[in-house]
C-alpha cells in the first residue's frame, strides 16, 4: 500500500481479555517502530524492529507486551490481560533504514479498555 | 534516556517566531523533529545527524549542538497551520538505535 496501514482502527475490550493490533508497513521498509500514545501525552516507545536482526524490546511496559514481525512485513502487537491502564492510540511506525530516515505513521489503533 | 523538551507550551500570534529546544543526557546521532495536530498521525519535519547533514522540509529550520546534546527547531512568521504538537525523537549510534521521543510542545497559534 501507499502507507503504513493499522488496523483495527478502534477496539474496545474489557479488561482482562487479549487484544491483537495489526501493522503494515510501507513495502520495502525495513525498521518498524511501535509507540503508545496515551490521550494528551507523548509518544512512548515500545518495541523495534531492523531487518533480522533481534528487536528492541526495551520499551515494552510489562510481560503482557508481545510484538511479532515477520521478515520485512506485517507486525502484531500482542496485548495480553488487557488493563484499563493500557486504554491509549497504539501507533504503528516504519522507515526505510536505520534511525537515520524518516518514519512514516500509521493512524493508530485506538484502545479502550472498560 | 527520553530527551526533554522546552517549553512544553507556547502561544503565539500569527507571524510571530518560536523556538522549541530538546536536549538529551546522552550523546546524540540523529534527532529527529514531528508535528501532530489533534486527531492525527505525526508527520516528519526534519532530522539532524552528527556531522551536520540534514534532511527536511525547506521551510523549518533546526540546529544540531552535537557537544550540548541539543537541538532547536525555529518557526519563524508562524502560521495558523503551524499549530499543533512538535515532538523531538533522538537516536543513539549503532544500527540498533531505537528512536525515543520527548513529552512534546504543544504551540497555538491565533490570528
Amino acid at each position: 500500500g501507499a502507507g503504513v496501514s493499522q488496523s483495527p482502527s478502534n477496539k474496545v475490550t474489557e479488561k482482562g481479555k487479549d487484544v491483537e493490533l495489526r501493522c503494515d508497513p510501507i513495502s520495502g521498509h525495513t525498521a518498524l517502530y511501535w509507540y503508545r500514545q496515551r490521550l494528551g501525552q507523548g509518544l512512548e516507545f515500545l518495541i523495534y524492529f531492523q531487518g533480522n536482526s533481534a528487536p528492541d524490546k526495551s520499551g515494552l511496559p510489562s510481560d503482557r507486551f508481545s510484538a511479532e514481525r515477520t521478515g520485512e512485513s506485517v507486525s502484531t502487537l500482542t496485548i495480553q490481560r488487557t488493563q484499563q491502564e493500557d486504554s491509549a492510540v497504539y501507533l504503528c511506525a516504519s522507515s526505510g533504514g536505520q534511525n537515520t530516515g524518516e518514519l512514516f505513521f500509521g493512524e493508530g489503533s485506538r484502545l479502550t479498555v472498560l | 534516556q527520553q530527551p526533554v523538551q522546552s517549553p512544553q507550551a507556547v502561544i503565539l500570534r500569527e507571524g510571530e517566531d518560536a523556538v522549541i529546544n530538546c536536549s538529551s543526557s546522552k550523546a546524540l546521532y540523529s534527532v529527529h523533529w514531528y508535528r501532530q495536530k489533534h486527531g492525527e498521525a505525526p508527520v516528519f519535519l526534519m532530522i539532524l545527524l552528527k556531522g551536520g547533514e540534514q534532511k527536511g522540509h525547506e521551510k523549518i529550520s533546526a540546529s544540531f549542538n552535537e557537544k550540548k546534546q541539543q537541538s532547536s527547531l525555529y518557526l519563524t512568521a508562524s502560521q495558523l497551520s503551524y499549530s499543533g504538537t512538535y515532538f523531538c525523537g533522538t537516536g543513539g549510534e549503532g544500527s540498533q538505535g531505537n528512536l525515543i521521543f520527548g513529552k512534546g510542545t504543544k504551540l497555538s497559534v491565533k490570528p
